[in-house]
Order: C-alpha cells, then structure tokens, then sequence
C-alpha cells in the first residue's frame, strides 16, 4: 500500500535549536496529521490540516500542507528535552478512510 | 476519563495459538482501527470499522480477522498466529460527528505481541 516518505529518519540536536521535518508523497491527500509518540505510548496527535497552503500552530510546533498537497512539514521552535519522541505524519486521500503513515522521525535532544 | 483501552499490554503466544486482543472506547466514537508498528516501517494500517457491522481492509489485513458488534469494542483477533505478526499493535478511534474529521483521532497505548 501507499507509504509516505518522512525526513530525517532522525535528528540529534541541542536543547534551544529549531527542528524542520518533512513528508512527502507521490499522491495528492486532503488532510496531512502530525503525531508524537513516546516510548512505551501511542501517537499522540498534534496538529491536524486539511487545506492546501494551511499554517497551523500548537505551541512551538507549526505544520504547513503543502501547495502540491502532496508534502507537509513540522517545525518545533526552541527545542526542550520533553520534545524527544518519535514524529509521524499521517494522510488521508480524498474519498479514502484509511490513514497512511511515514516511517517517523526520531528526535533526540540533548540538555 | 476519554480512552482507547487495549489489553492485553503483552502477549507472548506460540504459533498457531488463536488469540484475540481486545479494544474499547468510551467516547462513542463511530470510527476505530488498528495498526502494528515495526521497526522503520512506521504505522500500517490493518482493519477498520466505519460504525457497528461495518469493517474494511486496511493495507495489512492477511492473517487477521476483527468484529464490530457494540460500538465500543473492535477486537483483533488472530486466528493461527505466526511469527512474522510480532509487532505492536494499536486501536485508534475517532467521531465522524467531527468536521472535517480525522481518522486516527485517540490511540491506545499498545499491544506488544511475540509470537515463538
């Protein structure tokens, strides 16, 4: 089945820095997510878009859905040690009730 | 509180063994699902319910069979178990009442199964 193609596999930055992760597809999708999933716990969704060129924030987290429709991109602001996690988006293609997830971001952040 | 019950947590079962991993919501919610997660494949999806006796094929579903007959339970159940379906496992749900609305709204906190 259709998989999206989420980038950086992983990230090791310092506490303080901003953090950009993408994902991409071949394929048009009316609605992108954004989930955080921490050890031993399920995604936990973040932010939700469902307009091409949308901005939306929650926090220091900001996701964009791509012109295209067919990439989105998390930003985190000001990284902090509790933004380790694993980062997955998520889409969902017009008529479709599936949801088709990338294979995560791994971020780490070091004090 | 509003949650995606699963359990069990861990399960550690042989071969061929029927089992059945269970799934709860008590927000009323009309859409569940499940997924299993494996290393640098991300999350696939494996079935999902649209309301009560309404269930479809996600991208994974070989090996796998589910039943919606309450609104609140959507189990997983694995009749012969083999052991390339090791994996964790989740249930997600979501209200269609949302608009738009998002299908993988609140997820469980897993299921981790080994299969020897």
């Amino acid at each position: 089945g259709q998989q999206l193609n989420q980038s950086p596999q992983s990230m090791f930055i310092q506490e303080g820095e901003d953090v950009s992760m993408n994902c991409t597809s071949s394929s048009i999708f009316n609605t992108w997510l954004w989930y955080k999933q921490e050890p031993g716990e399920g995604p936990v969704l973040l932010i939700a878009l469902y307009k091409a060129g949308e901005l939306t924030s929650n926090g220091r987290l900001t996701a964009q859905f791509g012109i295209t429709r067919k990439d989105s991109f998390l930003n985190i602001s000001a990284s902090i040690p509790s933004d380790v996690g694993i980062y997955f988006c998520a889409g969902r293609q017009g008529g479709s009730e599936k949801l088709v997830f990338g294979k995560g971001t791994k971020l780490t952040v070091n004090p | 509180e509003a949650q995606v019950t699963q359990n069990p947590r861990y399960l550690i079962t042989v071969t061929g063994k029927k089992l059945t991993v269970t799934c709860s919501q008590n927000m009323n919610h009309e859409y569940m699902s499940w997924y299993r997660q494996d290393p640098g494949l991300g999350l696939r999806q494996i079935y999902y319910s649209m309301n009560v006796e309404v269930t479809d094929k996600g991208d994974v579903p070989e090996g796998y069979k589910v039943s919606r007959k309450e609104k609140r339970n959507f189990p997983l159940i694995l009749e012969s178990p083999s052991p390339n379906q090791t994996s964790l496992y989740f249930c997600a749900s979501s209200s269609r009442d949302r608009t738009p609305w998002v299908p993988g709204y609140t997820f469980g906190s897993g299921t981790r199964l080994t299969v020897v």
